[in-house]
């Protein structure tokens, strides 16, 4: 199984900056790769596909990049509804589908 | 809208059975594949679980294998997924989730609507 390394496990930002959240598959996945944004409580939503894509409804301020082994997500200018855990997820290889361990992102 | 409500969830013996539902409705259903992803109390995403479009192809997590099945029934736009043996350790909050499989800019598989979840808790 294809496993997917997520860093940092957490981090603390302020509104209006810049964060960007790691993934590393352990073996190249290609572009196979897609984040989601989880709020407590709540369902995972897809926000970004195939690793540069943004879903259709998600804020401009979100984007992805990276092929092969490293990805990135990035909110370009933090807001407060961003606090989320983000989880990516990998497809190349099923299954199974597997996801990171997840990113806590909170706003100070 | 896409709309998946999963039902069936609650407290549950250790080694009983449980069978958890999710309706689907606000697109065409028998034109794609369904998911189960669980989420452990505090934990994150696991995926349980896929069924084809048209039910004839299924795999699952190797945590689940031989004790859970899915199912779907496409007339009722219905997917299904029968819990059998079941420990401490498939405490979860179950989601059900819809594929849509991507091919451009690049080939992915993506989860692109969700359940809210179902909770089941096994304890004695």
């Amino acid at each position: 199984d294809i496993q997917m390394t997520q860093s940092p496990s957490s981090l603390s930002a302020s509104v209006g900056d810049r964060v960007t959240i790691t993934c590393r598959a352990s073996q190249s996945i290609r572009s196979s790769l897609n984040w989601y944004q989880q709020k407590p409580g709540k369902a995972p939503k897809l926000l970004i596909y195939a690793a540069s894509s943004l879903q259709s409804g998600v804020p401009s301020r979100f984007s992805g990049s990276g092929s092969g082994t490293d990805f990135s997500l990035t909110i370009s200018s933090l807001q407060p509804e961003d606090s989320a855990t983000y989880y990516c997820q990998q497809s190349y290889s099923i299954p199974p589908i597997t996801f990171g361990l997840g990113t806590r992102l909170e706003i100070k | 809208q896409v709309q998946l409500v999963e039902s069936g969830g609650g407290v549950v013996q250790p080694g009983r059975s449980l069978r958890l539902s999710c309706a689907a409705s606000g697109f065409t259903f028998n034109s794609y594949d369904m998911h189960w992803v669980r989420q452990a109390p505090g934990r994150g995403l696991e995926w349980v679980a896929v069924i084809s479009y048209d039910g004839s192809n299924k795999d699952y997590a190797d945590s689940v294998k031989g004790r859970f099945t899915i199912s779907r029934d496409n007339s009722k736009n219905m997917v299904h997924l029968l819990m059998n043996s079941l420990s401490s350790e498939d405490t979860a909050v179950y989601f059900c989730s819809r594929s849509d499989i991507v091919v451009v800019p690049a080939a992915t598989e993506c989860l692109d609507s969700w359940g809210q979840g179902t909770l089941v808790t096994v304890s004695s």
